[in-house]
């Protein structure tokens, strides 16, 4: 079965980092494009970012770009993103998710909680 | 990279049929044929419910279908049943090469 398994959530600090990771299993991890996608509590899903299978095509949503950075390891099955200056709008469930040609997640992790409060 | 535009909520009786809409741009819904649709239940993750327009997962029901016209596409539930109620969203790749979704439709089953 395929499983994608999101941790590194928490309560941060405005102007902090955090890393987020997401363990693959149960597919082809290193043929995959990959994604993040957030959700702030009570509102809507909101794409931030994307990589390719090799990691040399990177794009952001533009409410993060400059201040997180995605990347992964495709030896360890493993999808991170790196977030710093984090803000109070920040603050949501992140969803790491395949993508497939055409933009579509067939999989998605169960997600994990990233809260921004002094 | 402003959010595709769905109705906040819509509703309808078992067995009715129901459709949502989703309205972008030429640069994103009109543009390509990469729409697709997800339900979510409260505090669940996302399940893809429509890709690629109107390409149907294995393991989704057949009450659930898409369709586009020009910038704006559509999901319609058929046969509704209790268990449809739940937000749902649509997304759509962009001329940018990125993702953007719709502000999300949240179902009642009256």
């Amino acid at each position: 079965d395929v499983q994608l398994v999101e941790s590194g959530g928490g309560l941060v600090k405005p102007g902090g980092s955090l890393r987020l990771s997401c363990a693959a299993s149960g597919f082809s991890f290193s043929t995959s494009s990959m994604t993040w996608v957030r959700q702030a509590p009570g509102k809507g899903l909101e794409w931030i970012s994307s990589i390719s299978k090799t990691g040399d095509s990177i794009y952001y949503a533009d409410s993060v770009k400059g201040r997180f950075t995605i990347s992964r390891d495709n030896a360890k099955n493993s999808l991170f993103l790196e977030m710093n200056s984090l803000r109070a709008d920040d603050t949501a469930v992140y969803y790491c998710a395949t993508v497939k040609p055409g933009s579509y997640s067939d999989y998605w992790g169960q997600g994990t909680l990233v809260t921004v409060s002094s | 990279q402003s959010a595709l535009t769905q109705p906040a909520s819509v509703s309808g009786s078992p067995g009715q049929s129901i459709t949502i809409s989703c309205t972008g741009t030429s640069s994103d819904v009109g543009g390509y044929n990469y729409v697709s649709w997800y339900q979510q239940y409260p505090g669940k993750a996302p399940k893809l419910m429509i890709y690629d327009v109107s390409n149907r997962p294995s393991g989704v029901s057949n009450r659930f279908s898409g369709s586009k016209s020009g910038n704006t596409a559509s999901l319609t539930i058929s046969g509704l049943q209790a268990e449809d109620e739940a937000d749902y969203y649509c997304s759509s790749y962009t001329s940018s090469n990125t993702r953007v979704f719709g502000g999300g439709t949240k179902l009642t089953v009256l």
